[in-house]
């Protein structure tokens, strides 16, 4: 069956730093890739995504790495704020499987003051 | 514009009972999602319509159904339920007929004794 795993459950940072949060995963057809931040007794919420045409996406503070030759994921903050402080879920789905995703486990992200 | 409503936010059954979740999606959208969430198992994909269409399925029994109206609004029903039902259940919304960006609720949380 399809696995997306996270390398670390837990991160702590200092504000300020950069973060980075890892994912991998095992579909080598995935095409599709999203992180997605929780913050307690809230719905994931969208942060970026990637496709698999790309290698590299950058948006506010936030830039996602793909790597397909060994199929992982990155996720990078910068500049790392308390309000950072949450978990962050990356999810895949592959060609035609509509918005059927397999999600990570999470890491949760502390943010330091 | 008003995000993916669910109704109720918090519920407790006992076993043997059914339950029914709602969920309305951003207007608009047309493709409706249900995902399981627990400490366990994480975030698991249940069933996705489009259109009143069950488009994708994940691997949950038969226990585990839904439906979409016409303006999009969708259901799910939990028939016969166990103690390890018990979960945050979160509806998401996407515009269109493609893998998009989810637009996820806060979740019905479900107790079960």
């Amino acid at each position: 069956g399809e696995s997306v795993g996270l390398h670390l459950p837990t991160l702590s940072v200092q504000e300020g730093d950069n973060s980075i949060i890892n994912c991998a995963y095992s579909n080598s057809a995935s095409d599709y890739f999203i992180w997605y931040k929780q913050e307690s007794g809230k719905g994931p919420q969208f942060i970026i995504d990637i496709r698999s045409n790309m290698d590299k996406r950058q948006g506010q503070r936030v830039t996602v790495l793909l790597n397909k030759t060994v199929k992982h994921l990155s996720l990078q903050i910068a500049a790392t704020q308390p309000g950072d402080s949450a978990v962050y879920f990356c999810a895949e789905t592959g060609l035609n499987t509509g918005n059927q995703f397999y999600f990570g486990t999470g890491t949760s992200l502390t943010v330091i003051p | 514009k008003a995000g993916v409503t669910q109704t109720p936010r918090y519920l407790i059954k006992t076993r043997g009972q059914q339950v029914t979740l709602s969920c309305s999606p951003i207007s608009g959208h047309r493709s409706v999602s249900w995902y399981q969430q627990t400490p366990g198992q994480g975030l698991q994909f249940l069933f996705e319509y489009f259109s009143e269409t069950q488009r994708n399925k994940g691997n949950f029994p038969g226990r585990f159904s839904g439906r979409q109206f016409s303006n999009s609004r969708s259901e799910m029903n939990v028939s016969t339920l166990e103690l390890g039902d018990s979960a945050l259940y979160l509806c998401a919304s996407s515009f269109g007929q493609g893998a998009g960006e989810l637009f996820f609720g806060e979740g019905s949380r479900l107790t079960v004794l």
